[in-house]
């Protein structure tokens, strides 16, 4: 039970290139989440997915698009990179939402846009 | 909106030490909030959560309580070892519209000196 992983782990971009990140499950989560982390930011709720083939956006959704084709996997586009964007993203899921919507996080890619 | 807030940022003690790490909320229309534990460089690890209906929940050496009217929660380690060097974070799950959406403390950056 690999739990949640996330491909790739680093990843450097120059400015304007497009990469996916993407991140699968193995739980059998209902739900998948993006965050981002900054330093004195904490973490950001990118983009959500409540279930396969939908998707919402969360606290910080500008620059990012999502996809959920398949329930196990959420993958995270950037199709326009900017130095903004420079961010160590995490993925998550949860089996659940609400009060027992306890969440699982992968390991995080470490992007840097030049 | 919801803000998160861990004091204090930082916190050093000698190995076998008991310690209390704080976290509070703003809003306490939650449903649950969560305790993580991040290595640097890693995910986050989660240890512990609690119903907005629970007053605590352990595991192991870990403690966490739930004051929800006041908002506030704390994460008691007993014998603290070094290997729980580590940052903490707490993040509370909203109830009602948003509750996918964790809101994040900052974080205590925990060192336990041998």
């Amino acid at each position: 039970n690999a739990g949640v992983t996330q491909t790739p782990k680093f990843r450097v971009l120059k400015t304007g290139q497009s990469m996916t990140l993407l991140c699968a499950q193995d739980m059998n989560h209902e739900y998948m989440y993006w965050y981002r982390q900054d330093p004195g930011m904490g973490l950001r709720l990118i983009h959500y997915s409540v279930g396969e083939g939908t998707t919402a956006k969360g606290e910080v959704p500008d620059g990012y698009n999502v996809s959920r084709l398949k329930k196990q996997n959420f993958l995270l586009g950037l199709e326009s990179a900017a130095p903004s964007q420079t961010s160590v993203y995490f993925c998550a899921s949860s089996l659940s939402s609400g009060g027992w919507g306890e969440q699982f996080f992968g390991p995080g890619t470490r992007l840097t846009v030049l | 909106k919801q803000e998160v807030t861990q004091i204090p940022a930082a916190l050093s003690v000698p190995e076998g030490e008991n310690l209390v790490l704080n976290c509070s909320f703003t809003d306490s229309a939650i449903y649950n909030l969560q305790w993580f534990r991040q290595d640097p460089g890693k995910g986050l690890t989660s240890l512990l959560l609690i119903q907005s209906s629970q007053r605590e929940q352990t595991s192991g050496r870990l403690n966490a309580s739930l004051d929800k009217s006041s908002g506030r929660s704390t994460l008691y380690i007993a014998a603290s070892q070094p290997g729980d060097s580590a940052t903490y974070l707490c993040a509370v799950t909203p109830s009602g519209a948003g509750s996918y959406q964790l809101t994040f403390g900052k974080g205590t950056k925990l060192s336990v000196i041998p």
